[in-house]
């Protein structure tokens, strides 16, 4: 099966610019994360998608930060404006849980780089 | 709040000798624990998905332990090989339906 794609690969932007990120997740996975990676450390969650529904967003920050899943199905991660700071990996997620079936598979991730 | 930590942060070895990486966890009430690899650059690749019922995993070369009352969990790599060289993530889940707490991962490095 086609794995958990995300694009772009790499985005190079100017702080207080915008930016999106784009994730298709497994298909048939009702569930879908974005989490951040900074250099060094392990990933954070950023927010949790149960079919179109946020299921956790508790360390999103929203003066920022936005996504959407609106059909359940991909999803799109917005910074605005951007702050260097928030140069990092973005990284996309999936998991089925269905039948108690909850093992996560991670998209490539998306390299940000605010200069 | 859950919190994972991973020891050691960096471990060097040579080609051929089985290693032990360590995953704590602080609150034992979990539903599932997952073991990572990361490339350079790439993103997550899944190895072991161990059950809060069960005790070990094992996939190839790989062997995960979970020890649940105590909050630790291991991944044994039997005769590494300079292939294994990448970081080890593990990151457990509280509930069906909750999202993963990664620790910050071990970056390892098997020398030929």
């Amino acid at each position: 099966e086609a794995g958990v794609a995300q694009s772009p690969r790499y985005k190079i932007i100017e702080k207080r610019q915008s930016v999106a990120f784009w994730c298709n997740p497994i298909s048939g996975h009702a569930t879908l994360y974005w989490y951040q990676q900074i250099l060094g450390q392990g990933p954070k969650l950023l927010i949790q998608f149960q079919n179109n529904g946020v299921v956790d967003d508790s360390q999103l920050p929203k003066d920022r930060f936005s996504a959407e899943r609106l059909k359940g199905v991909d999803s799109t991660l917005k910074i605005q404006p951007a702050k260097l700071e928030d140069s990092a990996v973005y990284l996309c997620a999936s998991s089925s849980d269905r039948w108690g079936n909850t093992e996560a598979f991670f998209g490539q991730g998306t390299r940000l780089t605010v200069v | 709040k859950q919190e994972v930590t991973q020891i050691p942060a960096a471990l060097s070895v040579p080609e051929g000798e089985n290693l032990v990486l360590n995953c704590s966890f602080t609150d034992s009430a979990i539903y599932n624990l997952q073991w990572f690899r990361q490339d350079p650059g790439k993103g997550l690749t899944s190895l072991l998905l161990i059950q809060s019922s069960q005790r070990e995993q094992t996939s190839g070369r790989l062997n995960a332990s979970l020890d649940k009352s105590s909050g630790r969990s291991t991944l044994y790599i039997a005769a590494s090989q300079p292939g294994d060289s990448a970081t080890y993530l593990c990151a457990v889940r509280g509930n069906y339906g909750q999202n993963f707490v990664f620790g910050p991962g071990t970056r390892l490095s098997v020398l030929p």
